[in-house]
């Protein structure tokens, strides 16, 4: 079945510095989501992606839907101590009359001030 | 603040024990989705309900079984409960007509310890 690698597993940096994180397959997928988990909540959607190509910006954060329809990244450029969370991505493809979407196991982002 | 509400936030039971977990989603989504988290781990989909009819299926256990009522709130059951069923519950919902996504916006989650 589908199944998404997300990488880096955990990240450790400077504030300031900026940060990429990706998520790749074999399966194609329709849309791309990014999420972002603090500890004991539940995740907040961060940048939806619905096309091939799709580059979307939010604030300091950037996502690009992969050309293949089989990876997607998140940038996030100067960080601060609050971007400090697990960063999820999900991929959805069609499945009997709806959708389903398939979560990358997470990269979990700290934060040095 | 997603929109989406989930009771109780916090289960404390013992093996063999059910229990059942509410999600309300938000206003207007017809479509609502539960996932299972455990200690450390990502997202596993357990199940999705658009108008009250199941539409999708993901690793569910046979224990388990949720409904999406009338008035579209959601209900997950959790029977015979284990040590290993101890998790974060999380509901989202989403719109429904979307036809290439669904993005989802999840709630605050339920947290199940069995003792």
């Amino acid at each position: 079945g589908q199944q998404l690698n997300q990488s880096p597993q955990s990240m450790f940096i400077q504030e300031g510095e900026d940060v990429s994180m990706n998520c790749t397959s074999s399966s194609i997928f329709n849309t791309w989501l990014w999420y972002k988990q603090d500890p004991g909540e539940g995740p907040v959607l961060l940048i939806a992606l619905y096309k091939a190509g799709e580059l979307t910006s939010n604030g300091r954060l950037t996502a690009q839907f992969g050309i293949t329809r089989k990876d997607s990244f998140l940038n996030i450029s100067a960080s601060i101590p609050s971007d400090v969370g697990i960063y999820f991505c999900a991929g959805q493809f069609p499945n009997t009359g709806g959708f389903k979407t398939i979560f990358g196991a997470g990269t979990r982002l700290f934060v040095k001030a | 603040d997603s929109g989406v509400t989930q009771t109780p936030k916090h289960l404390i039971t013992a093996t063999g024990q059910r229990v059942t977990l509410r999600c309300s989603p938000r206003s207007g989504d017809l479509s609502v989705y539960w996932y299972q988290q455990s200690l450390d781990q990502g997202l596993q989909f357990l199940i999705q309900y658009y108008n009250g009819e199941e539409r999708a299926k993901g690793n569910i256990l046979e224990r388990f079984s949720a409904q999406q009522f009338p008035d579209l709130h959601s209900e997950l059951n959790l029977s015979s409960l284990e040590l290993g069923d101890s998790a974060l519950y999380f509901c989202a919902s989403s719109l429904g007509t979307s036809g290439h996504g669904e993005t989802q916006y999840f709630g605050p989650g339920t947290r199940l310890l069995v003792l």
